[in-house]
């Protein structure tokens, strides 16, 4: 049972404008939402997070927007940059600090 | 300010035989998490160390143990490895067991062959 779901396995995007990436979830327990960027041959860097009580966070050109209602979650990058282009996961906080990821979305930035 | 580092990024087995993977925290982190990140999949969660003691476990059998020392650092071990058990193998580390600090920062991993 996969408890949080990246529906888009890519997006292919044009240099300057607006990134969309989405993950729902099905657990009500979370109480900490993560996005992480990814480079082949790299771990994952932490991009942006976002608490269960907010619905907006924001860090230059990184927003993340979370609907605890619809249990979703949603990463916007603007303006999108061809360095942007990795795999994005999602990630959530269930108590203890143990993170559940989605399986990830390849975000192409093209120039 | 080091980041997590992690040790081999390399490594080749075959089924059968044993594996231990070293992971060093971030300065200043306390708390070392482990997870499994199979090709084309997110990361899983495997268990995770704080005071030396494993607090938290996945859904991983017996076979993946590990160990945390006094300066943080920690280990992972995988006994009699399966072809299924190729991955690449993540450690993040964070401060506090209980989420006083909610970010986990990652290393590079290690990544594992098992022929």
């Amino acid at each position: 049972d996969q408890q949080v779901k990246q529906n888009s396995p890519s997006l292919s995007v044009q240099e300057g404008r607006i990134s969309i990436l989405n993950c729902d979830y099905t657990n009500s327990m979370f109480d900490y939402f993560l996005w992480y960027k990814k480079y082949p041959a790299e771990g994952p860097t932490f991009l942006i997070s976002i608490s269960s009580i907010k619905d907006k966070n924001e860090d230059g050109r990184f927003t993340v927007f979370l609907n605890k209602s619809a249990k979703h979650l949603s990463l916007h990058i603007v303006p999108s940059q061809p360095g942007d282009s990795a795999v994005y996961f999602c990630a959530a906080r269930e108590y203890g600090n143990k993170l559940v990821f989605g399986a990830g979305t390849i975000l192409r930035v093209k120039s | 300010d080091a980041g997590v580092t992690q040790s081999p990024t390399h490594l080749i087995k075959t089924r059968g035989q044993q594996v231990t993977l070293r992971c060093s925290p971030k300065s200043g982190h306390d708390t070392v998490s482990w997870y499994q990140q199979a090709l084309g999949q997110g990361p899983q969660f495997i268990f995770q160390y704080y005071e030396e003691e494993e607090r938290q476990r996945g859904n991983f059998p017996d076979r993946f143990s590990g160990h945390q020392f006094p300066n943080y650092s920690s280990e992972l071990n995988v006994n009699a490895l399966l072809l299924g058990d190729s991955a690449l193998y993540l450690c993040a580390s964070s401060l506090g067991d209980r989420g006083t600090q909610e970010t986990q920062y990652f290393g590079p991993g290690t990544r594992l062959l098992v022929l």
